[in-house]
């Protein structure tokens, strides 16, 4: 599986967007882009997931350039509960173990 | 909500001691995993599972072992605790979501202290 770069930490306001960047410029064409948060010391959470079109779900955006090799997860409007460190993890459809790295950490401010 | 439970929640226990950690889910799930985590740091894979009978090694070397004797069921046995053991352990299980995503159902955690 293809690794991937992120900032180590960023901070947001409350109420404005959260752009999270990662790099992937060695990702291959079976391979999806998954994003996971992890609140605190609890487990992992699914948030989205992205092949080559932008997707959106209930909880983020996620915007993958044409050429692949990065994306960005968006927070709409971020609240203090969106305070996480946040995973880019690149997979092949038929993966068999996640490498979740060390993430962003987030931190979103009053 | 995801369900996968572990056991116990929290343990202390002495150097020596033989210990094993629960892990159950009720989705059926084929998929299962263990990670080992310690405060701040990254998660790192130490064992998972395709299925019955199925067992593998994960990325991060451990003295512990698992088995897997039915579906729902993935303990985690530590023979002898030491102090370096002392770390949150996560088990996880995974399946392809309705929305064809691969998406993983973590459990509750173990936070385990060895004195």
């Amino acid at each position: 599986d293809a690794k991937t770069t992120q900032p180590t930490s960023m901070d947001c306001a409350e109420g404005r967007a959260a752009n999270l960047p990662c790099n992937h410029s060695t990702i291959s064409g079976n391979e999806y882009v998954y994003w996971y948060r992890q609140i605190h010391s609890q487990g992992p959470q699914y948030i989205i997931h992205g092949l080559k079109n932008n997707e959106t779900n209930e909880m983020a955006s996620l915007i993958i350039t044409e050429d692949r090799k990065s994306s960005t997860l968006i927070l709409p409007h971020a609240t203090l509960r969106d305070t996480a460190v946040y995973y880019c993890i690149v997979l092949k459809y038929n993966f068999n173990k996640f490498y979740f790295g060390s993430g962003t950490k987030l931190n979103v401010k009053p | 909500e995801a369900d996968i439970y572990q056991t116990p929640r929290y343990l202390v226990i002495g150097t020596g001691k033989k210990i094993t950690l629960e892990c159950s889910q009720t989705m059926g799930h084929d998929k299962m995993y263990w990670y080992q985590q310690d405060p701040g740091m990254e998660l790192h894979l130490i064992h998972y599972s395709y299925g019955v009978n199925s067992t593998e090694k994960g990325d991060l070397s451990s003295e512990s072992t698992v088995s897997r004797i039915r579906t729902e069921h993935f303990p985690l046995t530590l023979e002898s605790a030491r102090p370096s053991h002392t770390s949150q352990y996560l088990c996880a299980s995974s399946a392809v979501s309705g929305t064809g995503a691969y998406e993983q159902y973590f459990g509750p955690g173990t936070r385990l202290t060895v004195t």
